[in-house]
């Protein structure tokens, strides 16, 4: 089992739609997690940090986290082109490793 | 301004022949640590130290070397240099909260070429 698994996608989004982009993490004792943005040739940028189960909203984005399910996922709300990119989620381990998963590309469609 | 230096950011290399690519942070960060990119493999972890002459090996070590003398900088050292090397590199810190390491800043990558 990979230790942070996305789906690649591509995944395409209406614009003004909500995207959802999710990923599952395989150390049950991971207490910090992220998701970054990384748009083509661009170093990666975070977009959000959560560490307690439950809803945490910034703007348009709300990432949620279930520890039980090991499960974290990032919504994007009212989605536009510029949201284009491949969104990273990450976990930050036990022993100070952080871990990516490959990454979800995400297409905003005009 | 807060920032991730790292040099050079684009090299082409031989087999064989020592580099070194640089790091060096700003914001008084204890974290730090090397990931390289790979089509299709994401971002993988080489090193990282959580402060001043403490390193750990990240999932991918094999083939390199770093050294943490100074809180600001964190070399990445390939000693002889392969062609499975060739990659983008990617430094980043972050400061140290309770639970570990926090959000991650990057450097602008740096693209080696081992030929």
């Amino acid at each position: 089992q990979k230790e942070v698994e996305q789906n690649s996608g591509p995944l395409s989004v209406p614009e003004g739609a909500i995207a959802s982009l999710n990923c599952t993490y395989s150390d049950r004792v991971s207490q910090s997690f992220f998701w970054y943005r990384q748009y083509s040739g661009k170093s990666p940028e975070l977009i959000m940090s959560i560490y307690s189960n439950g809803d945490k909203e910034d703007g348009r984005f709300t990432a949620q986290l279930n520890k039980a399910s090991q499960y974290v996922s990032l919504l994007i709300r009212d989605s536009q082109p510029s949201d284009s990119a491949t969104y990273l989620c990450a976990v930050s381990k036990w022993d100070d490793k952080i871990i990516f998963g490959k990454g979800t590309r995400l297409h905003i469609l005009p | 301004e807060a920032q991730v230096t790292q040099n050079p950011r684009y090299l082409i290399t031989v087999t064989g022949k020592k580099l070194t690519v640089t790091c060096s942070q700003n914001m008084n960060h204890e974290y730090m640590s090397w990931y390289r990119q790979d089509p299709g493999l994401g971002l993988r972890q080489i090193y990282y130290s959580m402060n001043v002459e403490v390193t750990d090996k990240g999932d991918v070590p094999e083939g390199y070397k770093v050294s943490r003398k100074e809180k600001r900088n964190f070399p990445l050292i390939l000693e002889s240099p392969s062609p499975n090397q060739t990659s983008l590199y990617f430094c980043a810190s972050s400061a140290r909260l309770a639970g570990g390491p926090g959000e991650l800043f990057f450097g602008e990558g740096s693209r080696l070429t081992v030929l």
